[in-house]
């Protein structure tokens, strides 16, 4: 069975400082994964995705993840955090299956806040 | 272009009244879908719609009712709302099983 996991609902860092956000998940089947940003109020937007091709992803605003199937893990990082990366990210896994996301399993979600 | 449009924005029931959630899409996309949000829980799917004519059950169905009226609407209809629906409701579309879902702002329901 498919499951997601992000380790810390809450991470804090500093303007500046390097942001961690970890990702692990279980699969059977080659998966793939997705880390998605909400902003107050709104929907979530996909920040980036991996459907195995490059290990290495590069999404928008300067994140990045990287697959590593031997930790089964898809942790997002940015170098450098700015205030407005201050938002709630979700990490999924999905294996394609008849056409649709129809079993796209979401993590709990970690919120990032960003200090001056 | 809006992309995914959610109606209404907010609502407030009272326990067992009924109301439908709209969702509208102007992208083409064959597949829609029915999330809650609620806090520390991230996103259940409740309904989904592999392509026009076709539903399919997700993770917390009980309570809810969806129709896939054509291929650019989806709704979904709560018969007798219960203190546990209230949530956030957001609807979401995708292209093929490997694209990414693009989500509607979502309708806040509160249920008292």
């Amino acid at each position: 069975a498919q499951s997601v996991t992000q380790l810390g609902s809450h991470v804090s860092v500093s303007e500046g400082a390097l942001v961690l956000l970890r990702c692990n998940y279980s699969s059977s089947v080659p998966p793939y994964l997705f880390w998605y940003v909400q902003y107050p109020n709104q929907g979530l937007q996909l920040l980036l995705k991996y459907t195995s091709a490059a290990t290495l992803v590069k999404g928008i605003n300067g994140f990045e993840a990287e697959f590593k199937k031997s930790e089964t893990s898809f942790h997002l990082t940015k170098p450098s955090a700015h205030m407005s990366d201050a938002a709630e990210y979700f990490c999924a896994v999905t294996f394609v299956y008849g056409g649709s996301q129809g079993n796209l399993i979401f993590g709990k979600g970690t919120k990032l806040s960003v200090k001056p | 272009n809006a992309g995914v449009t959610q109606t209404p924005k907010f609502q407030v029931l009272k326990t067992g009244q009924s109301m439908t959630l709209q969702c509208a899409q102007d992208m083409n996309h064959n597949s829609m879908y029915w999330y809650r949000q609620d806090p520390g829980m991230g996103l259940r799917l409740i309904y989904y719609s592999a392509s026009e004519g076709t539903t399919d059950k997700g993770e917390v169905p009980n309570g809810y009712n969806v129709s896939r009226l054509n291929k650019r609407e989806f709704s979904l209809r709560l018969e007798s709302a219960a203190p546990s629906q209230t949530s956030v409701y957001f609807c979401a579309i995708s292209d093929r099983g490997d694209s990414p879902l693009h989500f509607g702002n979502g309708t806040r329901l509160t249920v008292t």
